[in-house]
């Protein structure tokens, strides 16, 4: 069973520009959630994808903008970078076993730094 | 949204002790988790516990879901124990999905 992989371990961009963090599913799963974690701080929840749309969001602008394939891997874009946005940007994975209900697993992460 | 607290948010302790980390949450729940999170950041999944009790090796944790709280207990710490453990919870709205609510975390740290 191979787990949740992210890529690119890490990043360094320039404010303003643009990024695409890049996340692969747990096998048989079929839903991703970002996350983004400041330093010090638990990981906040930015959103969630199933089935290719996006069915959850958090407290995030719309600059933050995902995408989910057909083999459920995901990409997570940020435009107009701030140096905010620094953080470790998380992928879980998971499988609804009912209603909200679903163990989520993570990836390692991808460090992003913004200066 | 529910609101997830931890404590303690430090804690040291010597090799060999025991500890107890509690987490309290604000509304019933469909999901709770615990995980370990690592000095490179990795989020390692310990408990996936909305209610009762489980065990795995020296860890265990325990969800009242009727008081509203979990806790996560470690015997015969080691230092690889060390590092933040984090409690994570969910409330199923109707409206979508909500993702998990994070507590701050307990940093803690064995001493050898």
């Amino acid at each position: 069973e191979t787990g949740v992989t992210q890529s690119p371990t890490h990043l360094i961009k320039t404010r303003g520009q643009q990024v695409t963090l890049r996340c692969s599913s747990q096998s048989g799963h079929n839903t991703v959630s970002w996350y983004q974690q400041a330093l010090g701080q638990g990981p906040q929840f930015i959103f969630q994808y199933y089935r290719e749309e996006e069915n959850g969001r958090g407290n995030f602008p719309p600059r933050f903008s995902g995408l989910q394939f057909p083999n459920y891997s995901s990409e997570l874009n940020v435009n107009a970078l701030e140096l905010d946005d620094s953080a470790l940007y998380l992928c879980a994975s998971s499988q609804p076993i009912g209603a909200g209900a679903y163990e989520q697993y993570f990836g390692p992460g991808t460090r992003l730094t913004v200066t | 949204g529910i609101q997830v607290e931890q404590s303690p948010p430090d804690l040291i302790l010597q090799e060999g002790a025991n500890s107890t980390l509690r987490c309290n949450f604000s509304d019933s729940v469909n999901n709770l988790q615990w995980f370990h999170q690592n000095p490179w950041g990795q989020l390692i999944n310990l408990f996936y516990i909305p209610s009762g009790t489980k065990q795995n090796g020296r860890l265990s944790a325990t969800t009242v879901a009727t008081e509203r709280y979990s806790l996560l207990y470690i015997s015969s710490s080691q230092t690889t124990d060390s590092g933040v453990y984090f409690c994570a919870a969910v409330r199923y709205s109707g409206g979508g999905a909500d993702g998990l609510t994070f507590g701050k975390g307990t940093h803690l740290i064995i001493q050898p």
